[in-house]
């Protein structure tokens, strides 16, 4: 089946530092995937659509010079938490969409829990 | 975007059958969606439903859906304690592909 990796599962950083976070698509090649943030006992929101090979697509609200995202491949897409606070902490979970012969469906990473101290 | 709306939550005995609840608002919805989330985990596709279907039965799992009240529903037969997670209902945008979700249901399984 379709895997989709993060790494690193969880992070300890500092304030003001910055942190990137890696989503994967292990077993196929995915031109669209997306980054959900997921407060404690909350939804996942949307955060960004990135397409592989140009720039990211960013709900309202979320602020594109933080949260830099860059899909440099069709296996690799990155979030850059720049200049981290702690109100940044939460867990952040990527999906990665596999188009292909009519089937489409998303396939979600394993999440990456991030605490700002 | 559009709402999806769930119960917070939801206990039952192990062994008995669960039915979690969701109601969401886009009528232009596509795909409709279960998720499995435990804690600390990802999310674990449970199963889907093409909004132009009725019902789904994959084993243990009957999805329900009423287009015209916008409601769906999973019913998890023979609940067992590994069943307790938070479980989240989800619908497609018909204008894209990203996912809009409910808040999840926690349900709790007791023996």
């Amino acid at each position: 089946g379709a895997v989709v990796s993060q790494h690193p599962s969880w992070v300890i950083c500092k304030s003001g530092t910055s942190v990137k976070i890696e989503c994967r698509s292990l077993d196929f090649q995915a031109t669209t995937m997306f980054w959900y943030r997921q407060f404690p006992k909350q939804s996942l929101m949307l955060m960004a659509t990135s397409n592989e090979g140009s720039k990211a697509t960013y709900e309202q609200g979320v602020e594109k010079d933080k949260f830099l995202i860059n899909h440099a491949s069709l296996t690799l897409s990155t979030l850059t938490v720049t200049s981290a606070h702690p109100e940044d902490s939460s867990f952040y979970i990527c999906s990665a969409r596999w188009a292909q012969q009519g089937y489409n469906e998303q396939f979600f990473g394993p999440g990456t829990r991030l605490t700002v101290l | 975007g559009e709402d999806v709306e769930q119960s917070l939550f939801l206990s039952v005995r192990e062994g008995d059958s669960s039915v979690i609840n969701c109601t969401y608002t886009d009528s232009s919805s596509t795909y409709l969606y279960w998720y499995k989330q435990e804690p600390g985990a990802g999310l674990q596709l449970l199963t889907y439903i093409f909004s132009n279907m009725d019902m789904k039965q994959d084993q243990r799992l009957t999805v329900l859906l009423n287009k015209k009240d916008k409601h769906l529903s999973l019913r998890i037969a023979d609940t067992q304690t590994g069943d307790s997670a938070i479980y989240f209902c989800a619908e497609r945008e018909n204008s894209g592909y990203a996912l809009n979700f409910g808040k999840g249901t926690s349900l709790l399984v007791t023996p």
